[in-house]
């Protein structure tokens, strides 16, 4: 069985920048992972960031930006925001299979 | 304005099965997929598996193999997923969610970009 794994939870400044990260069990994460970033705040479905490794959707602010590093797929955020706040969730594709990653607490403190 | 909408919650005994839809307007159906997803309280979502829409090939998690089916109506634009044999530890928030904007941008039938509102299925004797 597959695991995805991102850091449990990270915390960063308003107006800063931080590097969240979504490493495979398999191996180095690629562009052919497609990786698909999500927020998702209380009560609420988690809503699309980013896909296919740095792709944005017309709603994703400008300062979320998606990237391959050190073999793994990242999501950074520059010039965060207090309403940043949020479960961050990475899913990549395995042959047609999906699997997420356990998520990351983003603090904005 | 793409939209998902799901069918209300469920209450299910263990060993039964539960259908949950999922309805597609505003954006063109036919050209989707449209994966599903669950969220247990307090964790991270679970990919389930996926539908399809036009070739209604269908795929699914390792852990689902046997006991999850999807299926499409084209005439309503729903898709349906069937889970069987539940115990307590599938009680949890169902969600379908699709690439509504493949064929739109670039590359965004790899995307997940619209949600449906949920589903609770909660199991329990």
């Amino acid at each position: 069985q597959t695991v995805v794994t991102q850091e449990p939870s990270l915390t960063v400044s308003p107006g800063g920048t931080v590097t969240l990260t979504c490493a495979s069990s398999t191996g180095t994460v690629t562009s052919a992972h497609y990786p698909n970033w999500f927020h998702q705040k209380p009560g609420q479905a988690p809503r699309a960031l980013i896909y296919a490794t740095s792709n944005k959707y017309p709603w994703t602010p400008a300062r979320f930006s998606g990237s391959l590093l050190g073999g793994k797929g990242a999501l950074t955020l520059s010039g965060v925001q207090p309403e940043d706040e949020a479960d961050y969730y990475c899913l990549l594709r395995f042959s047609g299979t999906w699997v997420f990653g356990g998520g990351t607490k983003l603090t904005v403190l | 304005q793409m939209h998902l909408v799901q069918s209300g919650p469920e209450v299910k005994k263990p060993g039964t099965s539960v259908k949950v839809s999922c309805k597609a307007s505003g954006f063109t159906f036919s050209s989707s997929t449209v994966q599903w997803v669950r969220q247990a309280r307090g964790q991270g979502p679970e990919w389930i598996g996926c539908i399809v829409v036009g070739s209604g090939s269908t795929k699914s998690s390792q852990r689902f193999q046997g006991r999850v089916s999807f299926t499409r109506d084209m005439s309503t634009s729903t898709t349906y997923m069937e889970l069987s044999s539940l115990r307590s530890e599938d009680t949890a928030v169902y969600s379908c969610a699709a690439d509504g904007l493949s064929g739109v941008l670039p590359g965004a039938q790899n995307g997940l970009d619209v949600w449906g509102q949920g589903t609770t299925v909660t199991v329990s004797s």
